[in-house]
């Protein structure tokens, strides 16, 4: 199984800031993603992060306001910007290979904006 | 488009009883079906899979039965644990890319 850590854990951040958060996976993979759970709530898809080309974003997220790097095949960033306290969530990055291989999740990064 | 749907929580049970969280879903194509797990404070961990019809995920005592006729994927335990408390979500995906959609979660609380 694949093995992803993510940086920072939590945070607690300002309006208007921004907050760039790093994923890294183990192994090389060809699909990451990244996903946004509301308190209480389910996972909602941010946007698939492809290595060498630009992210792919799900309805309802924009580039603006969620800018994505996938630099290499282990490594992609999100960063959250001009945050305002509707950003509060946790964000969790994911990877999987193809159809039918199982998706690892982070931890997750607990986000708290005032 | 893809959804799933799961019964909402949450689900008390007494240590030792018998689970069964419903999750039906609809799909574009054949999909993959999931169960993943979210313990308090922690993210999120695969429970089981199957990948095709008929097929058995199975894991620490849960099962799931891919049901095509049905398009179910129930999630069963015989006898839960205290240790089980968290939230379960059911999950399908399809084609490549492997992206998940994901049901709206159900919370379990297991009472000793």
């Amino acid at each position: 199984s694949a093995v992803i850590s993510q940086k920072p854990s939590r945070d607690i951040c300002q309006r208007g800031t921004s907050l760039t958060i790093q994923c890294q996976v183990d192994s090389q993979v060809t699909m990451m993603f990244w996903y946004r759970q509301q308190p209480g709530q389910s996972l909602t898809l941010i946007a698939t992060a492809n290595q060498g080309s630009e992210a792919t974003y799900e309805s309802g997220f924009v580039i603006d306001k969620f800018p994505i790097s996938r630099p290499n095949l282990t490594f992609s960033t999100l960063t959250v910007s001009n945050m305002s306290p509707e950003d509060s969530s946790i964000y969790l990055c994911s990877s999987g290979r193809g159809q039918g291989e199982t998706q690892y999740f982070g931890p997750g990064t607990r986000l708290l904006v005032l | 488009g893809n959804s799933v749907t799961q019964m909402e929580g949450p689900v008390t049970l007494s240590e030792e009883a018998f689970l069964t969280i419903n999750c039906t879903y609809t799909a574009t194509g054949y999909p993959s079906l999931f169960w993943y797990v979210q313990y308090p404070g922690e993210g999120l961990q695969l429970l089981l899979k199957a990948t095709k019809a008929d097929d058995k995920g199975s894991n620490k005592g849960f099962e799931a039965t891919y049901r095509k006729e049905t398009t179910s994927f129930h999630l069963e335990k015989g006898s839960v644990q205290v240790s089980d408390s968290a939230v379960y979500f059911c999950a399908l995906s399809v084609n490549a890319g492997n992206m998940l959609t994901f049901g709206g979660g159900t919370r379990l609380m297991v009472k000793p």
